[in-house]
This record gives structure tokens, C-alpha cells and sequence, in this order.
């Protein structure tokens, strides 16, 4: 059974860090390119970064670039995301999931998500 | 401001169909496959439609997926209760290298 547990949410300053993660089981982590989403309170979901099964290639939201850094340990079947100068709009739920591996055309399926870890930015 | 247009919301009758717009350009939508994600209250979402068109193991035959041009549309028949929730749809953007969400529609099954 898959499974994606996130860790390390929690209340933090403006202008502080935080460094979630995602413990993965189930499947071959390696082979999964896997994502970090949030969602603010009340809002929809925003997709924020990416990265593929070994690390080759990372992306970012334009609203986090420079702030936030996506990272995996394949051996430790584990993501992190490390979220660095936090403003209060980086409020919200961060949810990890799983993509389905891109054949030919260019998507977003991600087809099992973690329950979500919080990051609360407040004074 | 999401690079995805979906409306706010939408209602129906049980057992009644319903259908979800998602609006985008040649950079999303146009060229890329769109993806469909059913939030109940208070969960994780859960992806209902991949690849445009396919549903994951599990997924009703209720639920389908379409696309044209720069537009997707998400189609549930027979209506119930249970299926009130925030529908997004979601899909790859070539231009900003990301992925993009729609702003969400909320169902109500009147």
C-alpha cells in the first residue's frame, strides 16, 4: 500500500525557516517523480515544486523560487522541502504526492497524496 | 490569479449530471495533459481523472474527463450526496515550466 506521511509543519516568525517532510512506503520511491502542493486557508491548491526520480531536474512555482528548495534521499525513501524566508502568505497545508511518470505529453497527475503537514507564518 | 478557469460553483439534483469547465491556453491545457482532483471536506484530494480522459483504479465510470482545444471539462452522472466537494482541475505549464491548478469548484447536490 502506498503511503506518504508528512512531518515538520508547524508556527514560525516571518523571515524564519522550516524543513518539512514526506516519508514514503509502498513503491519503488526511485522511480517516482513526486511534488510538494499547498493550500491556504479557505483556498485552492497551489502546486509549489517538483522534482524527478533522481534528482535531475527540480522545478518551482515563480512564488517561492529562491526561497524554498526541493530535495529527496532516495535511500531514506524520503522528500523534504525546505522553506526558507517565510512570509505569512506561505500559510497554508503542504501536501506531498506522487506523479505518475510522464510517457510523452507533459501533465500534472499526481495519484496519491499525503494527508498534509500545516505551516502557520505569524508574529 | 490561476492560469486554469474554473466556475466558483455549481449544483444539481441527485442523480442529476453535472459538468465542471476548466479554461486555460496553448501553453496548459492546449498542449499537456489535464488531470481532475475531488477535495471532500477536510481531506487530502484525490485523483479522479488522468491523462485527459482516464480514470485510476477505483474511480466510478461516473466520473469522465474530456478535453478541446484549450479547455477540459470534468462530467459526473447520477448525482449523491457524497459526491459534494471541491473539484480542480490540473496540468502542466510549458511557458512557466510549473504545474498550475484552477481556482476549485465547489458541488453542491442540492
Amino acid at each position: 500500500e502506498v503511503q506518504l506521511v508528512e512531518s515538520g509543519g508547524g508556527l514560525v516568525r516571518p523571515g524564519g525557516s522550516l524543513r518539512l517532510s514526506c516519508a514514503a512506503s509502498g513503491f519503488s520511491f526511485s522511480s517516482f517523480g513526486m511534488n510538494w502542493v499547498r493550500q491556504a486557508p479557505g483556498k485552492g491548491l497551489e502546486w509549489v515544486s517538483s522534482i524527478t526520480g533522481i534528482a535531475d531536474y527540480l522545478f518551482y512555482a515563480d512564488s517561492v523560487k529562491g526561497r524554498f528548495t526541493i530535495s529527496r534521499d532516495n535511500a531514506k525513501n524520503s522528500l523534504y522541502l525546505q522553506l526558507n524566508s517565510l512570509r505569512v502568505e506561505d500559510t497554508a497545508v503542504y501536501y506531498c504526492a506522487r506523479e505518475i511518470p510522464v510517457v510523452t505529453v507533459p501533465a500534472k497527475n499526481l495519484d496519491y497524496w499525503g494527508q498534509g503537514t500545516p505551516v502557520t507564518v505569524s508574529s | 490569479q490561476s492560469m486554469l478557469t474554473q466556475p466558483p460553483s455549481v449544483s444539481a439534483a441527485p442523480g442529476q449530471k453535472v459538468t465542471i469547465s476548466c479554461s486555460g491556453s496553448s501553453s496548459n491545457i492546449g498542449n499537456n495533459y489535464v488531470s481532475w482532483y475531488q477535495q471532500l471536506p477536510g481531506t487530502a484530494p484525490k485523483l479522479l481523472i488522468y491523462d485527459n480522459n482516464k480514470r485510476p483504479s477505483g474511480i466510478p465510470d461516473r466520473f469522465s474527463g474530456s478535453k478541446s482545444g484549450t479547455s477540459a471539462t470534468l462530467g459526473i452522472t447520477g448525482l449523491q450526496t457524497g459526491d459534494e466537494a471541491d473539484y480542480y482541475c490540473a496540468t502542466w505549464d510549458t511557458s512557466l515550466s510549473g504545474g498550475v491548478f484552477g481556482g476549485g469548484t465547489k458541488l453542491t447536490v442540492l
